[in-house]
């Protein structure tokens, strides 16, 4: 089965640091995405990627960036946390089935704290 | 645009009880349909996927999924629910290519003893 790794499952940080979020898969699938969650707004995405240094904004990528140097790692960078970061993260990956059809695999998540 | 609409955002139901989740999609063409289940505190599992075929699929853990163009709906069922099935469950929509996926917010179920 495809496993997709998220280092950090709880983070409490104070606003105004640089904050970094780890995810890694070990199939060697092609896309990756961050998303996150809050009550009631359901999963939003906040970048994916398609391609080594590749990247694409998603719906929400305000105050957020993030690195893919190898295809097994993506991360999600927060340069200066505000409370309004406080949200659980999702990391997923995905392959390009014949089916034409993408079908994300997800991490455990990360929830995050902003003091 | 597409989108996607989970009508309940909470539903209770017996132990034993059938149970449906509503999802109605919006999008142009013909849709992939997905339905991911969310334990408390943990990331999302695949549950089952329509892409083509045969409109009612079967999942995991005994669910199954109904496409109905007509109506845009791909819901959610099980005849007999049981206390673990308890969390939460999105359905989601895609397009393909590297595209994400859309979400609905999501339906929060709860199984009464």
């Amino acid at each position: 089965d495809v496993k997709v790794t998220q280092s950090s499952r709880y983070l409490v940080k104070r606003t105004g640091e640089k904050v970094f979020l780890e995810c890694v898969q070990d199939m060697d699938h092609e896309n990756m995405f961050w998303y996150r969650q809050d009550p009631g707004l359901g999963l939003r995405l906040i970048y994916f990627s398609y391609d080594v240094k590749m990247k694409e904004k998603g719906d929400i990528p305000e105050g957020y960036s993030v690195s893919r140097e190898k295809k097994e790692r993506f991360s999600l960078i927060l340069e200066s946390a505000s409370t309004n970061q406080t949200s659980m993260y999702l990391c997923a990956s995905s392959f390009l089935g014949n089916s034409g059809a993408n079908v994300l695999t997800f991490g455990a998540g990360s929830r995050l704290t902003v003091l | 645009a597409q989108s996607v609409t989970q009508p309940d955002i909470h539903i209770t139901v017996s132990e034993g009880a059938s149970l449906e989740l509503r999802c109605n999609y919006s999008y142009g063409a013909t849709p992939y349909l997905f339905w991911y289940v969310q334990s408390p505190g943990q990331g999302l599992q695949l549950l089952l996927k329509y892409f083509s075929g045969d409109t009612l699929v079967q999942g995991i853990k005994g669910f199954e999924a109904e496409f109905k163009r007509s109506q845009s709906s791909f819901n959610l069922r099980k005849p007999s629910v049981h206390w673990s099935d308890a969390a939460e469950y999105f359905c989601a929509v895609g397009t393909g290519s590297q595209g994400n996926l859309i979400f609905g917010k999501g339906t929060k179920l709860s199984v009464k003893p």
